[in-house]
């Protein structure tokens, strides 16, 4: 039981590439989320997803696009990357938005650099 | 504007104390609030929540207090230990939100031998 991983660790970028992050869980988790956190902000959220082939914006959306085609597989995706981008990634799952059930499991990160 | 705000960015306790982190929200359609913490290269793990509906909730060495009126909650570790060093940050839900969570910045916490 892995819970929620991701790829790759590290990434570096030049302006103006695309990459993709992967994240997967194994919980049947129907909730994932994408943050970033930067010093000093704490985790913010990028986009969310609430089942299979649904998204939806978060606090920081712009610059960023997202998918989710496999329940279990949440791809977030940077179509042409800017130095503001340089930040941790983490990715999340969680059974139910339900108060008592939304305790988010987080993946391991993926801190990525734009040069 | 953050919602959520944690405003020390930084505790430094000896072992055997206790630590107490402090958290203060702005938005009172927060109904539930949870603390996280990370150790570096990791991600956040779950530690502790509180329900609007208590003001306190203990689970070994960590307990956490909710003061609705004045939007503060507080995390108490007793006692603390070297393997508590990391980052703790508190985060709020509520329904007028989506349920999803709103973070707070942050505390690194140093628990010295």
């Amino acid at each position: 039981n892995a819970g929620v991983t991701q790829t790759p660790k590290f990434r570096v970028l030049k302006t103006g590439q695309s990459m993709t992050l992967l994240c997967a869980q194994d919980m049947n988790h129907e909730y994932m989320y994408w943050y970033r956190q930067d010093p000093g902000m704490g985790l913010r959220l990028i986009h969310y997803s609430v089942g299979e082939g649904t998204t939806a914006k978060g606090e920081v959306p712009d610059g960023y696009n997202v998918s989710r085609l496999k329940k279990q597989n949440f791809l977030l995706g940077l179509e042409s990357a800017a130095p503001s981008q340089t930040s941790v990634y983490f990715c999340a799952s969680s059974y139910s938005l339900h108060h008592a059930y939304n305790e988010q499991f987080f993946g391991p990160g993926t801190r990525l650099t734009v040069l | 504007d953050q919602q959520v705000k944690q405003n020390s960015p930084s505790l430094s306790v000896q072992e055997g104390r206790i630590s107490i982190l402090n958290c203060d929200y702005t938005n009172s359609m927060f109904d539930y609030f949870l603390w996280y913490k990370k150790y570096p290269a990791e991600g956040p793990t779950f530690l502790i929540s509180i329900s609007s509906i208590k003001d306190k909730n203990e689970d070994g060495r960590f307990t956490v207090f909710l003061n609705k009126s004045a939007k503060h909650l507080s995390l108490h570790i007793v006692p603390s230990q070297p393997g508590d060093s990391a980052v703790y940050f508190c985060a709020a839900s509520g329904k007028a939100a989506g349920n999803k969570l709103t973070f707070g910045g942050g505390t690194r916490v140093l628990v010295k031998p």
